[in-house]
């Protein structure tokens, strides 16, 4: 059972441009969160997603980043107009529907290292 | 979610127990402590969870006190790829969206 998947794991855009991160939960899984975790520190929430639907984005900056997990395909964690603060790596996790206690542990990719020129 | 501490760091010689304590004082009865660790910058690792009762699993032990104010993560022989951030945090089911990540504690296994 592949876990979750991240690509690309590295990415370099110069400021202003669009940054797309993609994000494949575990199989069986239909819930997404995005963290993002910025040098030397502890991950940050962003945003919590099931197929078609954002749950919680309380954590997304309320410009320039959005996200969106399609019926098919991957979820997307997009970046417009890239500043250099958003220098960081972002962290996917998933997991299975909710049914609370032991199924609603998150598995976590690899993420993707974001460096903004 | 209750709030939880941890020590910034601790060192453990390779072969031995490494006892990684959190205090949780403001956890809540149907609060769950979970433990993650991260090794150099890779995604967080999940290792155990528990609500109140002492949990094993292959890479771990947990011990919560009797009255859940504090918990011990134990690694029964450390080895060096062990070396990374562990962080315990405290989560009610059900709110299906966010762990809060602290600083955790950066443990370091010496040979």
């Amino acid at each position: 059972n592949a876990g979750v998947m991240q690509n690309p794991r590295h990415l370099v855009r110069r400021r202003g441009q669009e940054a797309r991160l993609r994000c494949s939960p575990m199989k069986g899984h239909s819930h997404v969160y995005w963290y993002r975790q910025l040098p030397e520190e502890g991950l940050k929430f962003m945003v919590y997603l099931q197929k078609e639907n954002i749950i919680d984005e309380s954590g997304m900056p309320k410009e320039r980043f959005s996200a969106e997990f399609p019926k098919e395909g991957p979820s997307i964690l997009r970046i417009q107009q890239v500043v250099r603060g958003d220098s960081a790596a972002y962290f996917c996790a998933s997991s299975p529907p909710l049914a609370g206690g032991p199924q609603e542990t998150q598995y976590f990719g690899p993420g993707t290292r974001l460096l903004v020129l | 979610d209750a709030k939880t501490t941890q020590p910034p760091s601790m060192d453990c010689a390779e072969g031995r127990a490494a006892n990684l304590p959190c205090n949780h004082s403001t956890i809540s009865g149907n609060e769950y402590v979970y433990w993650y660790r991260q090794i150099h910058s890779q995604g967080p690792q999940y290792i155990i969870h528990g609500l109140k009762n002492n949990e094993t699993n292959e890479m771990a032990s947990l011990i919560i006190t009797e009255d859940r104010k504090s918990s011990t993560l134990i690694l029964p022989h450390a080895t060096l790829r062990d070396t990374a951030v562990y962080y315990c945090i405290v989560r009610r089911p059900g709110t299906g969206n966010q762990f809060y990540f602290g600083t955790g504690t950066s443990l370091t296994v010496i040979p």
